[in-house]
């Protein structure tokens, strides 16, 4: 049973449209992250956060911006779609000095930009 | 500099042997942790292994465990008595301790393909 959550499933939408991506866990996790990944490529980190009202930038520069108003909330958005925008986006939770457990994955949203 | 590496882009198994997928990682931590994630074609990440870098025993769950040697800097994770179920994206990654913000960093993946 999945802590962390992540809607839609599946999105496909037309080029300038502003999309929201949706990321909840359940788990009271202070760190959240987004990665985003190419079909069969790796994962790279493109926005994180430590807390509430904290958010950084990842090592991949993006387009998109978040939020992180509750701690269970971490909402991705992108205010006017590109094609080159179309891929995975995956996001992750974890425990502060529970280093063993690793991240948390929700389940990914596959963006698809027409 | 890439921090991860995974050098094998596809590794192809026969069903009940075992087989090994490697990685090599750089960092000038003492502290850190190497992580091994299974992808299926779903898109999840499911969480198979760690390994920290001041355990003394290479860590072992069920049928995967991890073949650390810190000197050589790598990490490679080791399947015993391979399923179809197996056949997955497979990525190595490290957690870097206190000199670096907490983030965790992939390799590029090995695709695992299970066969009869």
């Amino acid at each position: 049973e999945a802590d962390i959550y992540q809607t839609p499933r599946y999105l496909v939408i037309g080029t300038g449209k502003k999309i929201t991506l949706e990321c909840s866990q359940t788990m009271g996790h202070d760190k959240m992250y987004w990665y985003q990944q190419d079909p069969g490529m790796e994962l790279h980190l493109i926005h994180y956060s430590y807390g509430v009202n904290s958010t950084e930038k990842g090592d991949l520069s993006s387009e998109s911006t978040v939020s992180r108003i509750r701690t269970e909330h971490f909402p991705l958005t992108l205010e006017s779609a590109r094609p080159s925008h179309t891929s995975q986006y995956l996001c992750a939770s974890s425990e502060e000095g529970q280093w063993s457990y690793g991240y948390t994955f929700g389940s990914g949203t596959r963006l698809t930009v027409v | 500099a890439q921090k991860i590496t995974q050098t094998q882009p596809g590794m192809f198994v026969q069903e009940k042997e075992a087989v090994t997928l490697d990685c090599t990682y750089d960092t000038s931590d003492q502290s850190y942790g190497l992580f091994w994630y299974k992808q299926p074609s779903s898109g999840e990440m499911i969480f198979l292994i760690y390994q920290g870098s001041y355990d003394e025993q290479n860590a072992t769950e069920g049928r995967y465990s991890l073949n650390f040697q810190k000197a050589r800097k790598s990490a490679n994770l080791v399947i015993s008595a391979s399923q179809l179920g197996d056949s997955a994206m497979y990525f190595c990654a490290m957690r870097e301790g206190l000199l670096n913000t907490d983030k965790l960093i992939f390799g590029t993946g090995t695709r695992l393909q299970v066969f009869p």
